[in-house]
């Protein structure tokens, strides 16, 4: 089955500088893979998303960028904001044949 | 559009008592998940409904956790007798289709003592 690898597990950065958050898939066949956002306490909350047909997908500051050749995807936050502080966890599955597995995630804090 | 329903919230308990969570999905989604999330972990899948029927739940400990979807709408996830290592948060989650994309609800915190 599919295996998630993500790191690092915890990320500090100033206000202002960019965080990137990796991962890794084993499946092949694998084709969809979202970048969920987790605050304390509260439920993972879909923040983008990208399919196997496209290597870069950006909305505002928020990009991702997918390598199927070395199965490998990766969340850009830039201009991080206090607010963007939260746990990120990214996903892999074969869109509507097999849920999504996900990484252990990644506990960023953004300092003022 | 009202998301993902899922109740209680919260859940304390002893252990080898009963336990029930209870899902809504969003109105239309055909797919539903239940997901475990320990303290600083991800998801992890427990069962997934395609309408009515149960299409992946080999992770499900099937001696003490049992799951239903009547209808292919509402879902209820039972624990009998619980663990002290049930202790968690169940998420439940719905999709639409083919899209992949899922969505969450808040979750119910089971702590079992």
């Amino acid at each position: 089955g599919e295996n998630v690898e993500q790191h690092p597990s915890t990320l500090s950065v100033q206000e202002g500088d960019s965080a990137v958050i990796k991962c890794t898939y084993s499946d092949s066949a694998s084709n969809y893979f979202p970048w969920y956002k987790q605050e304390l306490g509260k439920r993972p909350q879909l923040i983008i998303d990208i399919r196997s047909n496209v290597g870069e997908k950006k909305d505002q500051r928020i990009a991702v960028t997918l390598n199927k050749t070395a199965k490998h995807f990766s969340l850009h936050i830039t201009e991080t904001q206090p607010e963007d502080s939260a746990v990120y966890f990214c996903a892999a599955s074969k869109a509507g044949n097999t849920p999504l597995v996900f990484g252990k995630g990644t506990r960023l804090s953004v300092i003022a | 559009e009202a998301g993902v329903v899922q109740s209680p919230r919260y859940k304390i308990i002893e252990k080898k008592q009963p336990v029930a969570f209870w899902c809504n999905p969003i109105s239309g989604h055909n797919t539903l998940y239940w997901y475990l999330q320990n303290l600083g972990q991800g998801p992890e899948l427990l069962i997934r409904y395609e309408n009515e029927e149960a299409v992946d739940d080999s992770q499900l400990p099937k001696d003490r956790f049992s799951a239903e979807r009547l209808k292919g709408v509402d879902s209820t996830l039972k624990i009998q007798p619980a663990e002290l290592g049930d202790s968690a948060v169940y998420l439940c989650a719905s999709s639409l289709g083919g899209s992949g994309e899922a969505f969450f609800g808040q979750g119910t915190r089971l702590t079992v003592v």
